[in-house]
């Protein structure tokens, strides 16, 4: 079964500009999570959606939204970029019926915002 | 506030020692998994433990569920080079909903 697939690797964007990462679940999978990591922060969690509507949300602004197609493939996008938002954005699969169940983790997207 | 202590932050052996990394909170875990993540990669999941007091062994890595369940430990005998990662400790929170809590990790590096 091939694991979680995102696109793309790496990125690199100015101030100002905008971004869409993509992410494809394990097939089957339901529910997509994503999750920024940077060295002073560590991981924090953004968003996740299930079916198609958002479940739970971080505590990060506006700026940052997703979406979920019916083929439980998930976009990020984050407009008006800061040179803050540079980090590796990952994106977790699961069935999504249990909080407990396993998330498995894409490669990530790596973005610099210069 | 880190919900999900880790410590120590970082960590530089020899191969062939052995070491032990901790994971700690203040609340109630529900579960908590262990990660390893190797640089341009995501997390991979080591292992979860859900009842308190269970001690779950993977190779040279055992892994220990505190009673309380509000700490968790990671010990790794006889480290190799291979062993060299972040490793990172997660949880569903009780307090948090569905979404993973991370530590800060623990970056280990196992010298030849």
């Amino acid at each position: 079964k091939a694991g979680v697939t995102q696109t793309p690797r790496y990125l690199i964007k100015t101030r100002g500009q905008q971004v869409t990462l993509s992410c494809s679940p394990i097939s089957g999978h339901r529910s997509v999570s994503w999750y920024q990591q940077t060295p002073g922060q560590g991981l924090q969690f953004l968003f996740e959606y299930f079916s198609e509507t958002q479940r739970n949300k971080g505590n990060f602004p506006g700026r940052f939204s997703g979406r979920q197609f019916s083929n439980s493939r998930s976009e990020m996008n984050v407009s008006t970029l800061e040179l803050g938002d540079s980090a590796l954005y990952l994106c977790a699969s699961s069935l999504g019926w249990s909080r407990e169940e396993t998330q498995y983790f894409g490669p990530g997207t790596r973005l610099l915002v210069l | 506030t880190q919900l999900l202590e880790q410590s120590p932050q970082f960590l530089s052996i020899q191969e062939g020692e052995n070491l032990t990394v901790y994971c700690n909170s203040s609340s109630v875990f529900s579960s908590l998994q262990w990660y390893r993540q190797e640089p341009g990669e995501g997390p991979v999941l080591l292992v979860t433990v859900v009842t308190g007091g269970e001690v779950k062994k993977l190779k040279r890595l055992t892994f220990q569920f505190g009673d309380a369940r509000k700490d968790s430990s990671l010990h790794i005998t006889a480290a190799q080079p291979g062993d060299t990662g972040l490793y990172l400790c997660a949880s569903t929170l009780e307090t948090s909903g569905s979404r993973l809590t991370f530590g800060e990790g623990t970056q280990l590096t196992v010298n030849p």
